[in-house]
């Protein structure tokens, strides 16, 4: 059964870095059928996607965080993590890990355009 | 930078009604539309992809359509566990997902 798990320190003081984790059981982050994803929903508000990794570990990221994310993979232990570095109260969110299937059309394997599991996300607040 | 907007934001339909959430993106997207329902507390769930495909597990009430910068998610009648917020999500320009503001479907 898939299950994804994020974990990491619930408080963070402001201009440190933020640190989670998502445990992934059921399915290796090394399949080729899928990649990975972090998203974010600050209180009350919309969601915003932070960036995606590939299977082989290549990551790609909201323009907007660029300079201060990270996101890499640890294939030994089956999960994959999220650095956010020099934060402030607007990185205050509950984030969320989800995965993102790529998709057979005809005979081309399409890059993945949805979300289709998530984990239960995790609030974190940036507060001194 | 493409921008899904959703219309209405907040929306009030009786259960057993039918109801219509619009997604519009501000310049012309591929069929890489992707509809979510969320509850309080809860993480989103997958509900509908490439536009129209029903995710495993979401009713047939639940339909999607449109092309071009118009999309729709069609509920074709209200159940009490139906009413949350829906969010539409585009990813025409790869790595770049964005994520329209959502709409909040009320009980009327």
């Amino acid at each position: 059964q898939l299950q994804l798990q994020e974990s990491g320190p619930q408080l963070v003081k402001p201009s440190e870095t933020l640190s989670l984790t998502c445990a992934v059981s059921g399915v290796s982050i090394s399949s080729t059928d899928y990649y990975w994803a972090w998203i974010r929903q600050a209180p009350g508000k919309g969601l915003e996607w932070i960036g995606t990794l590939s299977s082989a570990g290549t990551s790609y990221y909201n323009s907007s965080l660029k300079s201060r994310v990270t996101m890499s993979p640890d294939t030994s232990k089956n999960h994959f993590s999220l650095r956010l570095t020099s934060v402030t109260a607007a990185d205050t969110a509950t984030y969320y890990c989800a995965r993102a299937p790529l998709r057979l059309q005809g005979l081309e394997w399409l890059l993945p355009d949805h979300f289709d599991f998530w984990g239960q996300g995790t609030l974190v607040t940036v507060s001194s | 930078e493409i921008l899904l907007t959703q219309s209405p934001a907040i929306l009030s339909v009786s259960p057993g009604e039918r109801a219509t959430l619009s997604c519009r993106a501000s310049q012309t997207i591929s069929n890489h539309l992707t509809w979510y329902q969320q509850k309080p507390g809860q993480a989103p769930r997958l509900l509908i992809y490439n536009t129209s495909s029903r995710a495993t597990g979401t009713p047939a009430r639940f339909s999607g359509s449109g092309s071009g910068t118009d999309f729709t998610l069609t509920i074709s009648s209200l159940e009490p566990e139906d009413f949350a917020v829906y969010y539409c999500q585009q990813r025409s320009n790869w790595p770049l997902f964005t994520f329209g503001p959502g709409t909040k479907l009320d009980v009327k």
